[in-house]
This record gives C-alpha cells, structure tokens and sequence, in this order.
C-alpha cells in the first residue's frame, strides 16, 4: 500500500534561517508527490509536485522540494523563512494508476521573528 | 471566486442527528474528492466521483455516510445518525482529469462537525 511519513511533528526554525520539512514514502510504482500547506480553519493550498524529470522541484512562495528516489524522499526546502511560513504542511503521494492522493500526518512549521 | 466552496463552513449538531455538506467544485473540473480530517491528522479519503459516477469509497464510508453528485456539478455529504466520533472537517477537492493533468486536487475549505 502507497504511504507517505513525516516524522516531524513540529519543526522551529528562526527567520531567515533555511527550513527543511521532511518526508519519505512507500510506494510499489512511481509515484507523484505533492506538497499542500494549510493554515489555521483553512482548506490545503498546493505548494508543489514531482511528477517526473528534474529531482528538483520549484513551487509557490519560494518553496522547494527535492526528490530522492534512492531515499525514498522528497524533503521540502526554503532558502530563507518567513514567520508568514508558520503553519501546517503535508506531504502526498499518488501511484500512476490509482485516484487518490494519500496524505502524510503533517509537519506543524513554526518561525520565530 | 471560481474556487471550492463548501457549505456550512461549521455544523454542530447532537448526536443521533443528520447533517449534509455541499461542496461546489471548480466549474470545468470533473472530478470530486470528499476527506475526512481529525485534529492531528492528514486528510484521509473517503471517495470521489468521476462526473456523477461515484468511483471508490473508503472503508472509513460507513452505512450512515452517503455522498452523492446528481448531476456531475456540486456534491452532498450527509451523514445520518451522527456520532461523536463523527466530528471532523470534511474536505472537498476537486480536479480536472485528462490532458497534461497531473492529479493536483485544489480544495475548499472545509466544512467543520462538531457532535455534541
């Protein structure tokens, strides 16, 4: 079964500061990988996917994501963060073939002014 | 704004009432995703239409969840017989399928449960 993991409840980081949130996932076929942030009583906004091609992906508000496919990773980065930046992130994957996304637990991102 | 609305944004109810969500999607998108979210946790699927065809529910879909999408545009969540376990937010995404489309779902923004 597909299944993605964050194995960081809470990341601090302090502004301008680089911020890394990390995920690994579990996959049988090559997968799609998606980044969503959510604020808080708000909906997911998309930040980013992987799809295929360059491991290096570039997303919305400066975000980025690398994929690792040997780790079976796709960290998301930020050269410098924002206190804007606070919030909930999940990471996601889909298999070609099947319809869903699956969601990690979510990483809460926390800068500090 | 042409994005997911979802209505009520909260609901809260007794327990052993029935509740529906609506959710009017993206209008050029044909897919639609209902999930289910709890304090702590990611979204998790509960099933989604293609059209007005409901293609996969989940597990966590009891006998007292229905979800329909009559005519292939808005869709309804109701849950009969509400429980405490119930509470969540319900998320409804869409997507539109085919061509370039590479699956990212763009949601609402949630309709909040609380059974008391």
């Amino acid at each position: 079964a597909q299944s993605v993991a964050q194995p960081e409840d809470q990341v601090n980081v302090a502004e301008g500061n680089p911020l890394t949130v990390k995920c690994t996932y579990s996959v049988s076929g090559n997968p799609y990988l998606f980044w969503y942030v959510q604020y808080p009583n708000r909906g997911l906004q998309f930040l980013l996917k992987y799809i295929t091609g360059d491991n290096l992906v570039k997303g919305s508000y400066g975000f980025e994501a690398e994929f690792n496919k040997s780790q079976t990773s796709f960290h998301l980065k930020k050269p410098s963060a924002l206190v804007s930046d606070s919030a909930l992130y999940f990471c996601a994957v889909r298999i070609t073939g099947f319809q869903k996304l699956v969601f990690g637990t979510g990483t809460r991102l926390l800068v500090s002014p | 704004d042409t994005g997911v609305s979802q209505d009520p944004r909260h609901k809260i109810t007794k327990r052993g009432q029935n509740v529906t969500f609506r959710c009017d999607p993206i209008s050029e998108h044909n897919r639609l995703y209902w999930y289910r979210q709890t304090l702590g946790q990611g979204p998790e699927f509960l099933t989604y239409f293609q059209n007005e065809a409901q293609l996969e529910k989940s597990r966590l879909l009891s006998d007292r969840f229905s979800a329909e999408r009559p005519k292939g545009s808005f869709s309804t969540l109701e849950i009969q017989r509400t429980e405490q376990g119930d509470s969540a937010m319900y998320l409804c995404a869409s997507t539109v399928v085919g061509g370039h489309n590479t699956g990212e779902l763009f949601f609402g923004e949630g309709s909040r449960l609380t059974v008391l």
